[in-house]
């Protein structure tokens, strides 16, 4: 029973907008929703997280429906450096549950 | 600033060889500490999860074990290793208030021959 599912891959091109959906609709109206990227070889990286509201930081935005059963990640001008493998997760009991995530490739 | 090391690296060993990776955090007190492992191409799987010293909850019946034996220090061990214990091994640290983020280790790459 997956808790959240996202895209297996999607493709970007350099410097345009790169949007990574999530659905999480068997989430509890009180859990924050995360996201993390993994470069390959490398520990997965903390990127943002929300609740309720929209949230932006240095590295992108969040935006959660109002109903909170989907969000969608935004790199704004992405990279080459971009390039990873994007996980939403939430907290499901007393731990973080990772699907398999989208692998964002972005193209030059 | 909080850090998290993992060590070792890298590690190739035989099978039904021991096994010991050690993971410490700083900066901070009192975390909550976990193992993940990840095999190739694939997602995060919850080993084990840790909310203070001595205390530990595992998540999948396997030959592994781990321990809390100070504050910030979490290791994960097995006495005889199987070529399926194979994969990357991840320590993560979460901070005591809800809603905080959680914090990925560097890895320890384990290949089982």
């Amino acid at each position: 029973d997956a808790k959240t599912t996202q895209p297996t891959s999607m493709d970007c091109a350099e410097g345009r907008a790169a949007n990574l959906p999530c659905n999480h609709s068997t989430i509890s109206g009180n859990e924050y929703v995360y996201w993390y990227r993994q470069i390959h070889s490398q520990g997965p990286q903390y990127i943002i997280h929300g609740l309720k509201n929209n949230e932006t930081n240095e590295m992108a935005s969040l935006i959660i429906t109002e109903d909170r059963k989907s969000s969608t990640l935004i790199l704004p001008h992405a990279t080459l450096r971009d390039t990873a493998v994007y996980y939403c997760t939430f907290y499901y009991g007393q731990n973080f549950v990772f699907g398999p995530g989208t692998r964002l490739s972005v193209l030059p | 600033s909080q850090t998290i090391h993992q060590w070792p690296a890298t590690l190739v060993q035989p099978v039904g060889s021991p096994l010991s990776l050690e993971c410490t955090v700083e900066g901070t007190s009192n975390p909550n500490l976990y193992w993940y492992r990840q095999a190739a191409g694939r997602g995060l799987q919850l080993l084990f999860y840790s909310v203070g010293i001595g205390q530990i909850s595992s998540e999948v019946p396997q030959n592994l074990s781990a321990s809390r034996p100070q504050d910030r220090q979490f290791i994960l061990s097995s006495k005889k290793l199987l070529l399926s214990d194979s994969g990357f091994y991840l320590c993560a640290w979460t901070g005591e208030l809800a809603g905080a983020s959680q914090y990925f280790g560097p890895g320890t790459r384990l290949l089982v021959l």
